[in-house]
């Protein structure tokens, strides 16, 4: 059973217009959630996070908003760009002493120029 | 250059012989932990290490063992190796008690055929 779900394998947006990538989560003892983007043929890079006891976190173009009640979390691009193409992993850290991660299937983000 | 190597990049052996990835951090962080990557399974965590000398299980440890005998280094070893193990191995690691706010830093991978 997924935790935690990206429902979206794929998304295509024009350069310089917003990027939204979602994800969803059962379990509500998850402390922080996380973004990673991975390009083909590298390892995962990790993006941004926001703890659970917060409803938004920026970072530059990279800002991502979490909705306790309906265990939301999503992650806006803004403006994107061509070099932001590459699949985006939403994950949750569970709490406790194995700083385990666990990850949605990844959303596939192409940005067209 | 921060940063965590794995090796080798590629590989392809044959049932039943056994073989090592190594992963290697050179950042002094505590934790390192491996994962493999799945098509529609994401990534599954392996076994962890919270420091020299401390293992544990993750979700899918069955045919594979780690050891962690100085603190740069956590080498997977799969003393048997089955076609089922065939997949996209990475190795982490972190200096964080929790995986946020800074994440773990990720290693290149290591895409594991077993024929």
């Amino acid at each position: 059973d997924q935790q935690v779900k990206q429902n979206s394998p794929s998304l295509s947006v024009q350069e310089g217009r917003i990027s939204i990538l979602n994800c969803d989560y059962t379990n509500s003892m998850f402390d922080y959630f996380l973004w990673y983007k991975k390009y083909p043929a590298e390892g995962p890079t990790f993006l941004i996070s926001i703890s659970s006891i917060k409803d938004k976190n920026e970072d530059g173009r990279f800002t991502v908003f979490l909705n306790k009640s309906a265990k939301h979390l999503s992650l806006h691009i803004v403006p994107s760009q061509p070099g932001d193409s590459a699949v985006y992993f939403c994950a949750a850290s569970v709490s406790g002493n194995n700083r385990k991660l666990i990850w949605g299937l990844g959303t596939s983000l192409a940005v067209n120029p | 250059e921060a940063q965590v190597t794995q090796n080798p990049r590629y590989l392809i052996t044959v049932t039943g012989k056994k073989l090592t990835v190594t992963c290697s951090q050179n950042m002094n962080h505590e934790y390192m932990s491996w994962y493999r990557q799945d098509p529609g399974l994401g990534l599954r965590q392996i076994y962890y290490s919270m420091n020299v000398e401390v293992t544990d299980k993750g979700d899918v440890p069955e045919g594979y063992k780690v050891s962690r005998k100085e603190k740069r280094n956590f080498p997977l070893i799969l003393e048997s190796p089955s076609p089922n193990q065939t997949s996209l191995y990475f190795c982490a690691s972190t200096r964080e008690r929790r995986p946020g706010p800074y994440g773990y830093t990720f290693g290149s991978g290591t895409r594991l055929t077993v024929v």
